[in-house]
């Protein structure tokens, strides 16, 4: 079965360090893959998606994601915490990936980040 | 609307209650989702509507539970007899339900049952 696994439930970093939040996956098609961030009490945004492009997306708010094929990773990084990126954030897989135009979200059980000043 | 639309976005009700949450998605998106997310746990998917096809209703938890999508657009999901671990925040997304298009989230409804 398609699941996400993302590593560490809370991490922690100071301002201006370098962000790292991991997630791995495991899918038997090409996967659709996404993350998402959640601020308190908000719903979840969509912060950049991988499908089937480049490997390298770039999404908003600084972050970027590479999804390596060979480790089943779609690790998420930023290069200098702001106070702001303080959320909770989810990685997910749409397990049809490629080979179907609609289909639910396997989620993973979120990672939330702490940014010291 | 601009986004996905939640209403209430509180719900408080007493154990045995029957609640209806609803949810407005953007105009034109075809594909409607649920999912619920408990304290400390991740999103668990509820039930998917794509269209007119028949709902994928393979995360509802119990026969409790049940889901409908009216004219394609608004859904309201009920569950009924609620019990003290139904309480979660219940959250509705939307996407025009092709390619890899992601999926716009409401602010959900916060549930407690007492």
């Amino acid at each position: 079965a398609q699941s996400v696994t993302q590593l560490g439930s809370h991490v922690s970093v100071s301002e201006g360090a370098l962000v790292l939040l991991r997630c791995n996956y495991s899918s038997s098609v090409p996967p659709y893959l996404f993350w998402y961030v959640q601020y308190p009490n908000q719903g979840l945004q969509l912060l950049l998606k991988y499908t089937s492009a480049a490997t390298l997306v770039k999404g908003i708010n600084g972050f970027e994601a590479e999804f390596k094929k060979s480790e089943t990773s779609f690790h998420l990084t930023k290069p200098s915490a702001h106070m702001s990126d303080a959320a909770e954030y989810f990685c997910a897989v749409r397990p049809e990936g490629i080979y179907n135009q609609g289909g639910k979200l396997i989620f993973g059980q979120g990672t939330e980040l702490s940014v010291k000043p | 609307g601009a986004g996905v639309s939640q209403s209430p976005s509180n719900k408080v009700t007493e154990k045995g209650k029957d609640v209806e949450l609803r949810c407005d998605p953007i105009s034109g998106h075809t594909a409607l989702y649920w999912y619920r997310q408990s304290l400390g746990q991740g999103l668990e998917f509820l039930i998917y509507f794509q269209g007119n096809s028949a709902p994928d209703k393979s995360g509802l938890p119990s026969d409790r539970f049940s889901a409908e999508r009216t004219g394609g657009s608004v859904s309201t999901l009920t569950i009924q007899r609620t019990q003290q671990e139904d309480s979660a925040v219940y959250l509705c997304a939307s996407s025009p339900g092709t390619g890899g298009d992601g999926y716009t989230f409401g602010s959900g409804t916060r549930l407690t049952v007492v």
